[in-house]
Formats: structure tokens, C-alpha cells, sequence
């Protein structure tokens, strides 16, 4: 199957910094996703980002799918951005779109 | 819109116990799908749904049985449950039966086999 790494596993900032988190998948995607999972375990849709580039106030999302990666980014950091960042992909051979997940990027923001 | 909606929210069972983990979305959405999450992982796909009477397995089926009798619901059955079962369980749906549209979460159930 497809493998997704993400990088780093663990990230501290402090307020206000920037970050850049990657997702790096093996195999040719047609569907990626970027979620965050809070300190309470919600999972939030950030970004659907087959292709191309998606911003939404302080993130923005790159995918370059013909080089298997793609690039989250947080701007001025906050406490709130704390958690659990993932990417999930679904390979383009796949015909009904089953997500496989990174293991996830630990981001704790300090103030 | 309540979006996706699962119950219960914590549930502490014995070994050997069967039980049924609830999942509604108010969105139409065709596309329904079941994961697990362990301490330090990612989310592995259980079952998934692409529509009403049709299912097909994820990843990590075994123990686990899913039925889709309408639009809105997905439940998921633990048939005996083993300590191994011990996890968080998302439930999600996506617009598109194909999956690759945003998918939604619910909040999770978190669940302890002793």
C-alpha cells in the first residue's frame, strides 16, 4: 500500500512564529487532506488539496501531487494551533477514495 | 446542520461483550466510513460505505461488522470484544461516494475493553 510520512513528528514554537509541516506519499494521489486534531480529539478539515495552492487566514496548504509531497504552513502562530496535524491520502488507483493517514506532526504552540 | 453525530461517547466494556458504536450524518452525504485511532498513530479505516446496502472493508476489519440501511446511519458492531479492540473510533462522511471530497468527523468514541 501507499506509505505517508509526515515531518517532524513533533514541533514546539513559540506565539507568533512560523512553521512549515510536509507530507511526503509514495504512490500517485488524487485526493489529499490536511486535518488538525485539537487537544480534546476533534478532527477538523483544514484543507482538501489534491493539487495546488489553498490558503484560509494563517494556513496555507501547497500540494505538488507530480512530486509526492505537500506542505502545510502556519503563520503567527497561536495556542490554539496546538495539536495534532495530519495528512491523508487516497491513491489515485483506488476507486472508492479510502484515506490513508501520516502518522502526524505534534505541535504545541507556547505563549 | 448537526453534521456527524456519534454515540456514545466513552463506553467501558468486558471482554466477550458485543455492543454498537451509532453514527448519523444530516448532510445526504452517499460516502461513510468508520477508523480507529491508536495512542501515537494515525487513523486506520475499519469499514466504509459508499452508499445504502453497500459496504466493503478498510485496513483492519477483523471483529468489526457494519451495515448501511439508509443514507444516514452507520453503525458500527463489535461482534466479542477483545482488550486489542481498546481504541478511539471515528466515524466520518464525505459528499462524494467516490471519497474524494472533504471529509467530515464526528468526535470520536472512545472505547475500553477490560
Amino acid at each position: 500500500g501507499i506509505q505517508v510520512e509526515q515531518s517532524p513528528p513533533d514541533l514546539i514554537l513559540q506565539e507568533g512564529a512560523n512553521s512549515t509541516l510536509r507530507c511526503n506519499f509514495s504512490d500517485s494521489v488524487n485526493n489529499l487532506q490536511w486535518f488538525h486534531q485539537n487537544p480534546w480529539g476533534q478532527l477538523i478539515n483544514l484543507f482538501y488539496i489534491p493539487s495546488g495552492t489553498k490558503q484560509n487566514g494563517r494556513l496555507s496548504a501547497t500540494t505538488v501531487a507530480t512530486e509526492r509531497y505537500s506542505l502545510l504552513y502556519i503563520s503567527s502562530s497561536q495556542t490554539t494551533d496546538s495539536g495534532v496535524y495530519f495528512c491523508a491520502v487516497t491513491m489515485t488507483t483506488d476507486s472508492w477514495g479510502k484515506l490513508q493517514f501520516g502518522a502526524g506532526t505534534q505541535v504545541v504552540v507556547t505563549p | 446542520n448537526a453534521g456527524v453525530t456519534q454515540t456514545p461517547k466513552f463506553q467501558v466494556l468486558k471482554t466477550g461483550q458485543s455492543m454498537t458504536l451509532q453514527c448519523a450524518q444530516d448532510m445526504n452525504h452517499e460516502y461513510m466510513s468508520w477508523y480507529r485511532q491508536d495512542p501515537g498513530m494515525g487513523l486506520r479505516l475499519i469499514h466504509y460505505s459508499v452508499g445504502a446496502g453497500i459496504t466493503d472493508q478498510g485496513e483492519v476489519p477483523n471483529g468489526y461488522n457494519v451495515s448501511r440501511s439508509t443514507t444516514e446511519d452507520f453503525p458500527l458492531r463489535l461482534l466479542s470484544a477483545a482488550p486489542s479492540q481498546t481504541s478511539v473510533y471515528f466515524c466520518a462522511s464525505s459528499y462524494s461516494r467516490r471519497g474524494n471530497q472533504p471529509q467530515h468527523f464526528g468526535d470520536g468514541t472512545r472505547l475500553s475493553i477490560l
